[in-house]
């Protein structure tokens, strides 16, 4: 089954507003990783953030992550219309034999209306 | 460095027709991951391979895809015969550590 579901699917907000997205996983993992990706281009590499770290920040992101409760949130601030994506979070495959394989999730579709 | 590079950009084909689509992950990176991405079914991971040898083809829907990799700094993704429902966007990432970094992907359409 999926490991990361991200809610919510869709999300429409003002440009200058904040833009918060959630994921949800359900084995334990080492890492997650926030990817976006813009209409019609492969997937870029946001940010990854630990099992030991609960934030992370990266110029307008910042990631959380409760191990306890299996989620992590990716938080744009100050959103800009070049924001305009889909975001996905994905978690390695843990357990013997794992090479990098990722689990990605549904993604959450981001819109930032000028 | 180019970045994973993939060929054809698009492909239109009919059925029945054989497709091969081309990868050339960033140089260094010894994992390359193969991707479908529909509407309907979002991003599948069709097949991976660590060093150039196939790890999972779990993915693969079926004997009608193949998937190579000969060398390190190339693989294939074969679909023959392909079938309308074929149609997607299929990405190649490849990735040393934990970041995956992608190609632009191919659209492929089967008419």
């Amino acid at each position: 089954s999926q490991q990361g579901e991200e809610d919510p699917q869709a999300l429409s907000i003002q440009e200058g507003e904040n833009a918060t997205m959630n994921c949800s996983y359900k084995t334990s993992i080492n890492n997650l990783q926030w990817y976006r990706q813009n209409s019609g281009r492969g997937l870029v590499h946001l940010i990854l953030i630990r099992s030991n770290e609960r934030e992370k920040h990266s110029g307008r992101l910042r990631v959380t992550l409760d191990t306890s409760k299996k989620s992590s949130s990716l938080l744009i601030t100050a959103s800009r219309a070049a924001d305009t994506a889909s975001y996905f979070c994905a978690t390695p495959l843990t357990g013997s034999g794992n090479t990098g394989k990722l689990i990605f999730g549904q993604g959450t579709t981001l819109q930032v209306k000028p | 460095d180019a970045g994973v590079i993939q060929s054809p950009r698009h492909e239109v084909t009919e059925m029945g027709q054989e497709v091969t689509l081309r990868c050339k992950p960033i140089s260094g990176h010894n994992s390359l991951f193969w991707y479908r991405q529909t509407m309907m079914r979002g991003l599948e991971l069709l097949i991976y391979f660590n060093n150039n040898v196939p790890i999972d083809d779990s993915g693969m829907p079926e004997d009608r895809f193949s998937a190579k990799m000969p060398n390190a700094s190339f693989s294939t993704l074969k679909i023959q015969p392909s079938e309308p429902r074929d149609s997607a966007v299929y990405f190649c990432a490849s990735s040393l550590v934990n970041e995956q970094f992608f190609g632009p992907g191919t659209r492929l359409t089967v008419l």
